[in-house]
């Protein structure tokens, strides 16, 4: 079946620093990728929609600024977490949307831990 | 609004007992369900979903979900429960025709006792 990948899978950095995370689709062009916010015990929230070669829509009340995403290719988009803060410590997740089938596919998140 | 609701925040059953978790949609266009499960500090595994047709849908590990549009609902059920089957689910709803991102119910809490 279609895979999804996201590197790193857990991350700690300091506050005021950036970290990235990348999403690739390993077997199939991912038209669209997904990022979502997971807090602890808390449900996925979709955080913003990135489509290949073009600006990522946010969700409302998602800082632009601070989570830039991009998604250059039809296999990798990238979310950074840019001067990250304390209660920026999440578990972020990412889907991609199959182009051929509009099937989307889940990666297996990343924690980040901001201190 | 879209929306999916699960009512239960946390259920315990005994282990070999039978399992229904209950969820429900509120969509505008036709839903396409899903429902996913996640072990502490893991991502999602699909369990099963629902495009069209026969309205009850078997999935991995024993799993089955009944579509009811006339409920709004896609249960979750399972005859027998596993100890292993302790974990986080979540029911989903997205349109798959648009392939737009989905939107999640805030999960129920499954603890299995022995």
């Amino acid at each position: 079946g279609a895979v999804v990948s996201q590197h790193p899978s857990w991350v700690i950095c300091k506050s005021g620093t950036s970290v990235k995370i990348e999403c690739r689709s390993l077997d199939f062009q991912a038209t669209t990728m997904f990022w979502y916010r997971q807090f602890p015990k808390q449900s996925l929230m979709l955080m913003a929609t990135s489509n290949e070669g073009s600006k990522a829509t946010y969700e409302q009340g998602v800082e632009k600024d601070k989570f830039l995403i991009n998604h250059a290719s039809l296999t990798l988009s990238t979310l950074t977490v840019t001067s990250a803060h304390p209660e920026d410590s999440s578990f972020y997740i990412c889907s991609a949307r199959d182009g051929a089938s509009y099937e989307q596919y889940f990666g297996p998140g990343t924690r980040l831990t901001v201190t | 609004a879209q929306s999916v609701t699960q009512p239960d925040i946390h259920i315990t059953v005994s282990e070999g007992a039978s399992l229904e978790l209950r969820c429900n949609y509120s969509y505008g266009a036709t839903p396409y369900l899903f429902w996913y499960v996640q072990s502490p500090g893991q991502g999602l595994q699909l369990l099963l979903k629902y495009f069209s047709g026969d309205t009850l849908v078997q999935g991995i590990k024993g799993f089955e979900a009944e579509f009811k549009r006339s409920q709004s609902s896609f249960n979750l059920r399972k005859p027998s429960v596993h100890w292993s089957d302790a974990a986080e689910y979540f029911c989903a709803v997205g349109d798959g025709q648009a392939g737009t991102a989905l939107i999640f119910g805030k999960g129920t809490t499954l603890s299995v006792s022995s």
